[in-house]
């Protein structure tokens, strides 16, 4: 079946710093689609990113991310992390033939002053 | 906006009691899934729907069942509830073939099995 892979369980960085999320997946399936969900504290999880076309660099609130096959990746980045982008990330991918949707375990983001 | 209501919000639930986590969304989409997010597992999905009187097994279905009786709503029934169930349960709605596909969460239901 389909995974996604999120290696960092906490990831800790100075405000005004890069941030970089990692994610990779594993799917059978060709047409799919790639999100970053972001869940603030005692909020509902909330569609950050969408993207489906390989190699094409996909931007919401700051945040970046690039849909690459050839290596199974979708990595979040964002040049300059804010405090207020403490929160917990998910990687997911969407599998459109069964509509099927599959998070990753979440990475935890702390900005810290 | 998409709108996705939980209820209750909180339920302690006794072991080996019934428990049923409702949910309604008002956004006609015709497909709806249920979660249960632990820390160090992310959200797995636990029963989805495709529509009124469909349900499917997600990637972790025992010891729960779903309904889905109308459009709107979506249940998620736990027949003898077990303290492994203690867990927060997020339903989640989406309009399957939109060209802007993507999950719209409720606010979770937070259920503790004693």
């Amino acid at each position: 079946g389909d995974s996604v892979t999120q290696t960092e369980g906490l990831v800790t960085v100075t405000e005004g710093l890069p941030v970089k999320l990692n994610c990779t997946y594993q799917t059978t399936y060709l047409t799919i689609a790639f999100f970053w969900y972001v869940q603030y504290l005692n909020e509902a999880p909330q569609v950050l990113l969408k993207s489906s076309t390989d190699n094409k660099r996909t931007e919401h609130q700051g945040f970046h991310a690039t849909l690459h096959k050839s290596s199974s990746s979708f990595h979040l980045q964002k040049s300059s992390a804010q405090l207020s982008d403490s929160a917990l990330y998910y990687c997911a991918l969407l599998n459109t033939g069964n509509y099927k949707y599959v998070f990753g375990a979440g990475t935890r983001l702390k900005v810290i002053a | 906006e998409a709108a996705v209501t939980q209820s209750p919000r909180n339920k302690v639930a006794v072991t080996g009691g019934k428990v049923t986590l409702s949910c309604n969304q008002t956004n006609n989409h015709n497909n709806m899934y249920w979660y249960r997010q632990d820390t160090g597992h992310g959200l797995r999905l636990i029963h989805y729907s495709y529509g009124a009187g469909s349900t499917e097994k997600g990637d972790i279905p025992d010891g729960y069942k779903a309904s889905r009786p109308s459009q709107e709503n979506f249940s998620l029934i736990l027949e003898l509830a077990t303290p492994s169930q203690t867990s927060v349960y997020f339903c989640a709605s989406g309009d399957a073939g939109a060209a802007n596909e993507r999950l719209f969460f409720g606010h979770g239901t937070k259920l503790s099995v004693l």
